[in-house]
């Protein structure tokens, strides 16, 4: 298996601008993270699904972020309109849910930078 | 709620010395546990996980012990190498909920 993948690995945008970050899980997973990390505040969960439900968003910053998962293989983070502010590492990550002793497995993130 | 607490870093040692990174949780119930490791421009990945008290998780040199007791999962190395310079998370997951991480420790070594 190739792993999570996300892309763009790097994104640079301008403020104000919608940015679309994605995720496809490892096949067989059926539950997803969106984690966001910087400098100042480590990493934060943001959502997470189980069977393409999102279970818990308490985490999303604001109304600018949505996310979702339209099927078992994808999944995507949208931040409209961006802010400088949001700049980070957004990492993805996939695991079986519903065990315990499951670890979860992180893509290599998307970098994003807001100008 | 669940909660995990590290030893803050950034911690800075020289080859071959010992490691220790203390990591603390508070949970409800009996979680597992897991030491996650991010090396430079990288996702975090697994190092080693326990998942009942007294387990003892290993890998590459790396070990933790589940101490229910204390409410603790360390993670130490006899004898550190430059390549295992990098940012080390504890994480505790308890039933079917998300995993929750501590702050991470960075952790460099020099030669």
């Amino acid at each position: 298996d190739a792993g999570v993948i996300q892309s763009p690995r790097h994104e640079v945008t301008e403020m104000g601008q919608e940015v679309t970050l994605r995720c496809k899980p490892i096949s067989g997973h059926n539950s997803l993270f969106w984690y966001r990390q910087t400098m100042m505040r480590g990493l934060e969960l943001l959502i997470y699904f189980n069977n393409n439900v999102p279970i818990d968003d308490s985490g999303m910053p604001e109304d600018r972020f949505s996310a979702k998962m339209p099927n078992a293989s994808f999944s995507t983070l949208k931040i409209q309109p961006s802010e400088p502010r949001d700049s980070a590492v957004y990492f993805c990550a996939s695991s079986l849910g519903g065990q315990m002793n499951t670890e979860a497995f992180f893509g290599q993130g998307t970098r994003l930078t807001v100008v | 709620g669940d909660s995990v607490t590290q030893m803050e870093g950034p911690v800075t040692l020289s080859e071959e010395a010992f490691l220790t990174i203390n990591c603390t949780y508070t949970a409800t119930g009996y979680p597992s546990l897991f030491w996650y490791v991010q090396y430079p421009g990288e996702g975090l990945q697994l190092l080693l996980k326990a998942t009942k008290a007294d387990d003892k998780g290993s890998n590459k040199g790396f070990e933790a012990t589940y101490r229910k007791e204390t409410t603790s999962f360390h993670l130490e190395k006899g004898s550190v190498q430059v390549s295992d310079s990098a940012v080390y998370f504890c994480a505790l997951k308890e039933g079917a909920q998300k995993l929750v991480f501590g702050q991470g420790t960075r952790l460099t070594i020099n030669p």
